[in-house]
């Protein structure tokens, strides 16, 4: 069964950072593309950032350039997302999801872990 | 890269079938056929309903399709249930600048 865990959510304050984890099991971990989607409060869903299976080709929302950074370990079948400056406006429920390599959607989901940046 | 445009909300009655649009331009749902779906009920996670403009994942019912024309996708859901009320998402990829661009949301009512 495909199961993809979230942590490393929390309460930040402004211009701080966190760093958020997925665990993968089920699946191959290390052929897939993984892909993390956002949604603030009551909102809709944002995407926020994509790797490739080798970590070769990486991809950013221009909301997030620049502040957040991908990345994976395939040998711990886990996904990262290292959010650095948190503003306010990043408060949001993080999912990170499953994409088939070479392909354009997300399969499988995770159920999220939540950041919220307040001072 | 704006976000794709969806109706609000859309409703219907048991039974019924309902369409939800999903407006974008040229650099995205026109320009590719990689246009997805998701459904997502409160609190839970999105569920992918359809992938590729119109195929249709493995265990999603077959009420649900799928259908694009110029810079429009579209979602049909035919004989409506009660457990189709929920909130869905489109998405397109939108090249390798911009990448995956979702809609706003439409949230469907099942009256």
């Amino acid at each position: 069964e495909v199961q993809l865990v979230e942590s490393g959510g929390g309460l930040v304050k402004p211009g701080g950072s966190l760093r958020l984890s997925c665990a993968a099991s089920g699946f191959t971990f290390n052929t897939y593309s993984m892909t993390w989607v956002r949604q603030a409060p009551g909102k809709g869903l944002e995407w926020v950032s994509s790797i490739s299976s080798g970590s070769k080709n990486i991809y950013y929302g221009d909301s997030v350039k620049g502040r957040f950074t991908i990345s994976r370990d395939n040998a711990k079948n886990s996904l990262y997302l290292q959010m650095n400056s948190l503003r306010a406006e990043d408060t949001a429920v993080y999912y990170c999801a499953r994409v088939w390599s070479g392909y354009h959607y997300a399969d499988y989901w995770g159920q999220g872990t939540l950041v919220t940046v307040s001072s | 890269q704006s976000a794709l445009t969806q109706p609000v909300s859309v409703s219907g009655s048991p039974g019924q079938s309902i369409t939800i649009s999903c407006t974008g331009t040229n650099s995205d749902i026109g320009s590719y056929s990689l246009v997805s779906w998701y459904q997502q009920h409160p609190g839970r996670a999105p569920k992918l309903v359809i992938y590729e403009d119109n195929k249709r994942p493995s265990g999603v019912s077959s009420r649900f399709s799928g259908s694009k024309s110029g810079n429009t996708a579209s979602l049909t859901i035919s004989g409506l249930q009660a457990e189709d009320e929920a909130d869905y998402y489109c998405c397109s990829y939108a090249g390798s600048s911009a990448y995956w661009v979702f809609g706003g949301g439409t949230k469907v009512t099942v009256l």
